[in-house]
């Protein structure tokens, strides 16, 4: 089964106005979590680095006060996307790597969340 | 700069037959290389890695090489069936990167009846 999730699955929104993602890790503890954003038929761009109990790590070019990430505890990550346009229509996506035998190298993807600005 | 280069072209092959997509980097040392299926409209589900010291992992009907003198990873899946019809991805992760993962762009698998 899934072990992480995303909410909403899908959002419409007007332009200019802000829109939040959750993304929770469901069975494990994750102190870091990855966004990612996809436009269609592109590969997956890493934007952010989520920390648990500190400030994301945006990926160069990636505004980070256009995308909020907050990591409020160790299984939530939020991406808010502040004032959207319809340029920042497109998937997006979290992951966490998983813990297994001491090592984090598997990542566990969310099931994505389609955001369209109008 | 870093690059991931995937099969640019979608993959037809017929269902029973051995589908190989390529995944070639320059410009990085990974320490580890992994394999991610996806579908349409949903989130990448992993499926094999490789480290830089393996040659060859294998899992069911897929095996995956990994040659860091060629700069080169093959994804292999025998045995192809129309449910591995999907977009299979590449990913790199260096060391010291906490994790972070840098992905091709894709190689479109269709396998038909």
């Amino acid at each position: 089964g899934a072990v992480v999730s995303q909410h909403p699955s899908w959002v419409i929104c007007k332009s200019g106005t802000s829109v939040k993602i959750e993304c929770r890790s469901l069975d494990f503890q994750a102190t870091t979590m990855f966004w990612y954003r996809q436009f269609p038929k592109q590969s997956l761009m890493l934007m952010a680095t989520s920390n648990e109990g500190s400030k994301a790590t945006y990926e160069q070019g990636v505004e980070k006060d256009k995308f909020l990430i907050n990591h409020a505890s160790l299984t939530l990550s939020t991406l808010t996307v502040t004032s959207a346009h319809p340029e920042d229509s497109s998937f997006y996506i979290c992951s966490a790597p998983r813990p297994r035998g001491g090592r984090t190298d598997t990542q566990y993807f969310g099931p994505g969340t389609r955001l369209t600005v109008l | 700069s870093q690059k991931i280069e995937q099969n640019s072209e979608a993959l037809n092959i017929q269902e029973g037959k051995t589908a190989t997509l390529t995944c070639n980097y320059t410009n990085y040392s990974p320490a580890y290389l992994q394999w991610y299926r996806q579908d349409p409209g949903r989130g990448p589900v992993f499926l094999l890695l490789i480290r830089e010291n393996e040659k060859e992992k294998r899992k069911e009907r897929l095996k995956v090489t990994f040659d860091t003198t060629l700069k080169q990873s093959l994804f292999h899946i025998t045995a192809s069936q129309p449910a591995d019809s999907a977009t299979y991805l590449c990913a790199l992760t260096g060391y010291n990167q906490g994790g972070k993962l840098i992905f091709g762009q894709g190689t479109e698998l269709s396998v038909k009846p």
